[in-house]
């Protein structure tokens, strides 16, 4: 994930829009690409996730997009509903020792 | 019941106390997890333990220390806690088998 300051990114739509939410990472070296989702008071929640051998994968509603050449994510969000609002992290690593280095979020809303 | 259960879930306490934060899981995962989120900065890794005698710093590990009781219990401990370590912390596990990690509800520590 990639330092974007201290304020947290902020994303609103319109219920039933798509969403799309964005992440850099730093590592050129990364394999594996995680998304969760953490709605307030609690844990993080995954997603969808992708390995580097792969551009595109979709899930329900969603769809994880990588671009390794500009070692850049998103995630897309069909039909966003008001359940969608939370904290969106995208998060990486490398290799078999498996650690994650997690963005520092985005905020999603979703307005009724 | 949750799969990964911290206690206690939220704690406030002076500058110089010894504070100790539980995890316990159902999962059956070999590998545990203490992550920190603070606002603007998303988690940051403080500690990993791949089975019971295994145990690993992260990126963030000065100031505290962990111990892996049980293949299911993993607590973090503040030795003498001070104002900056007020943070969300998070349990986490995993599967080797599997990169996604498993979060427990969060423990909001308040040091004063």
């Amino acid at each position: 994930g990639e330092s974007v300051g201290l304020h947290l990114p902020t994303l609103s739509v319109q219920e039933g829009d798509n969403s799309i939410i964005n992440c850099a990472y730093s590592n050129s070296a990364s394999d594996y690409f995680i998304w969760y989702k953490q709605e307030s008071g609690k844990g993080p929640q995954f997603i969808i996730d992708i390995r580097s051998n792969m551009d595109k994968r979709q899930g329900q509603r969603v769809t994880v997009l990588l671009n390794k050449t500009v070692k850049h994510l998103s995630l897309q969000i069909a039909a966003t509903q008001p359940g969608d609002s939370a904290v969106y992290f995208c998060a990486d690593s490398r290799g078999s020792n498996y650690k994650l280095t997690f963005g520092k979020g985005t905020l999603l809303t979703v307005n009724p | 019941d949750a799969d990964v259960t911290q206690t206690p879930r939220n704690r406030i306490t002076k500058t110089g106390k010894r504070i100790m934060l539980e995890c316990s899981q159902t999962k059956g995962h070999d590998r545990m997890y203490w992550y920190r989120q603070d606002p603007g900065l998303g988690l940051r890794l403080i500690y990993y333990s791949f089975d019971v005698k295994d145990i690993n710093k992260g990126e963030i590990s000065d100031g505290y220390s962990v111990s892996r009781q049980a293949q299911a219990k993993f607590s973090l401990s503040l030795e003498s806690a001070i104002p900056n370590q007020t943070a969300l912390y998070f349990c986490a596990t995993s599967d080797p088998d599997r990169d996604e990690l498993f979060f427990g509800e969060g423990s909001r520590l308040t040091v004063l």
